[in-house]
């Protein structure tokens, strides 16, 4: 399976600012999604970020907040817009397989002051 | 949405007990996936399962997929300290990459030597 890495690994950022975790895979792949975790809670899927358009995301999350890019088959950023404490989680960015199964990354954990 | 309900929540047991944990849902699906996830870190795959019926196992792990396509189970056998995590079960309701994965609220697996 690919190997994924994200960064950072963990922040504590201010309420109303910004933060952008980006997500690297070792190989192309042209499926990649990314998931919030709240804590101790299960995955929940916010997007899945597509290579040249525009990422499609899932019901009760908007682009506005979570703005998404996929440059290229490797990389895709995700950013968690004016963050409130409620936005304290984990965000995992996964990979897809045509057989369908998803390889995580190891996960980005937020603490929102 | 769809929901798997998975069962049980949380689980204390002895070194070198068997475990055995489940999905159901309402819904059919086509995939089942079983995750682990120690602390810190992203969910890691375990088993994938993509026929009803079909038994597969890693190991100490064993995994089926139910015969009406709406369960899974996990049994892990012999259990070790390291087995302590929390597992997840995930159904993919599409065919390979079409669709996206819908995860159950995990089991919480705690060993004691």
């Amino acid at each position: 399976s690919a190997v994924i890495s994200q960064k950072p690994s963990r922040d504590i950022c201010q309420r109303g600012t910004s933060l952008t975790i980006q997500c690297q895979v070792d190989s192309q792949v042209t499926m990649m999604f990314w998931y919030r975790q709240q804590p101790g809670q299960s995955l929940t899927l916010i997007a899945t970020a597509n290579q040249g358009s525009e990422a499609t995301y899932e019901s009760g999350f908007v682009i506005d907040k979570f703005p998404i890019s996929r440059p290229n088959l490797t990389f895709s950023t995700l950013t968690v817009s004016n963050m409130s404490p409620e936005d304290s989680s984990i965000y995992l960015c996964s990979v897809g397989s045509r057989a369908g199964e998803q390889f995580f990354g190891p996960g980005t954990r937020l603490t929102v002051l | 949405g769809q929901q798997l309900n998975q069962s049980p929540q949380s689980m204390f047991i002895q070194e070198g007990e068997d475990v055995s944990m489940n999905c159901t849902s309402s819904s059919i699906f086509n995939t089942w996936l079983w995750y682990k996830q120690d602390p810190g870190e992203g969910p890691v795959l375990l088993i994938a399962l993509y026929k009803a019926g079909e038994l597969t196992s890693n190991g100490r792990l064993t995994a089926q997929f139910g015969i009406t396509r709406k369960d899974s189970f996990l049994n892990i056998s012999a259990s070790i300290p390291s087995d302590v995590g929390i597992y997840f079960c995930a159904g993919l309701r599409y065919g390979g990459s079409q669709g996206n994965l819908i995860f159950g609220k995990g089991t919480k697996l705690s060993v004691k030597p």
